[in-house]
């Protein structure tokens, strides 16, 4: 199976723009989805594909993807921001397919 | 809005079996595809772990393949995990979550989590 890498930790400035990226081969036939997780609490989807914000997400939050690359992108980030993100997507390179996650990245707000 | 609720023993002996269950409230258990477990260990990132169709079919982590085993019980409305040969790198919160379907593998329901350690 493939894997999904992602950059331990990033920060951003209260109000600013950040960008987690996420590389894998996976991406390049399945769309990313991204998580958010706050300490002690279940992942969150944020959004997944290029365009699919689940209902009740802000509209800060946005996504891109090219071949085996996809992002994340917070605009304005806020303090509530704060969090470890995930990315994740299908994977049939094996006999089955299966799901993969990144390793995660942790957004600090500054 | 599906609601998930993990339960089962939080506690496992080394080289025991984990088993877990995962009740679903707020739709019909074969009213969706898939429904999976996914781990994290204490400061870790996210695993999965594997997942079962409404009819039985299942998809494992091949990392956990010969240990894991999930099941359904549909008159019941839940699904199960059973984990093997259990030794303190099992050690980790276990989320039960449902596969949103519609032609997007996304997880758009989780359980609140369940903290099992291993241990004697």
């Amino acid at each position: 199976s493939s894997e999904l890498t992602q950059d331990p930790a990033v920060s951003v400035a209260l109000g600013q723009t950040v960008r987690i990226t996420c590389q894998g081969d996976s991406l390049r036939s399945y769309p990313a989805a991204w998580y958010q997780q706050k300490p002690g609490q279940a992942p969150v989807v944020v959004f997944y594909g290029e365009s699919n914000r689940p209902s009740g997400i802000p509209d800060r939050f946005s996504a891109s993807s090219s071949g085996t690359r996809a992002s994340l992108t917070i605009t304005g980030a806020q303090a509530e921001d704060e969090a470890d993100y995930y990315c994740n997507s299908r994977d049939s390179s094996g006999d089955h397919p299966l799901y993969v996650f990144g390793p995660g990245t942790k957004v600090s707000v500054l | 809005q599906v609601q998930l609720q993990e339960s089962g023993p939080r506690l496992v002996k080394p080289s025991g079996t984990l088993s877990l269950n995962c009740a679903v409230s707020g739709a019909s258990i074969s009213s969706r595809n898939w429904w999976s477990w996914v781990r994290q260990p204490p400061g870790k990132g996210l695993e999965w772990i594997g997942e079962i169709y409404h009819t039985g079919s299942t998809n494992y982590n091949p990392s956990l393949e010969s240990r894991v085993a999930i099941s359904i019980d549909k008159p019941n409305n839940y699904f199960s995990l059973k984990l093997t040969s259990m030794t303190a790198a099992d050690t980790a919160v276990y989320f039960c979550a449902s596969e949103a379907g519609g032609g997007w593998d996304i997880f758009d329901s989780w359980g609140q989590g369940a903290l099992v350690i291993v241990s004697s």
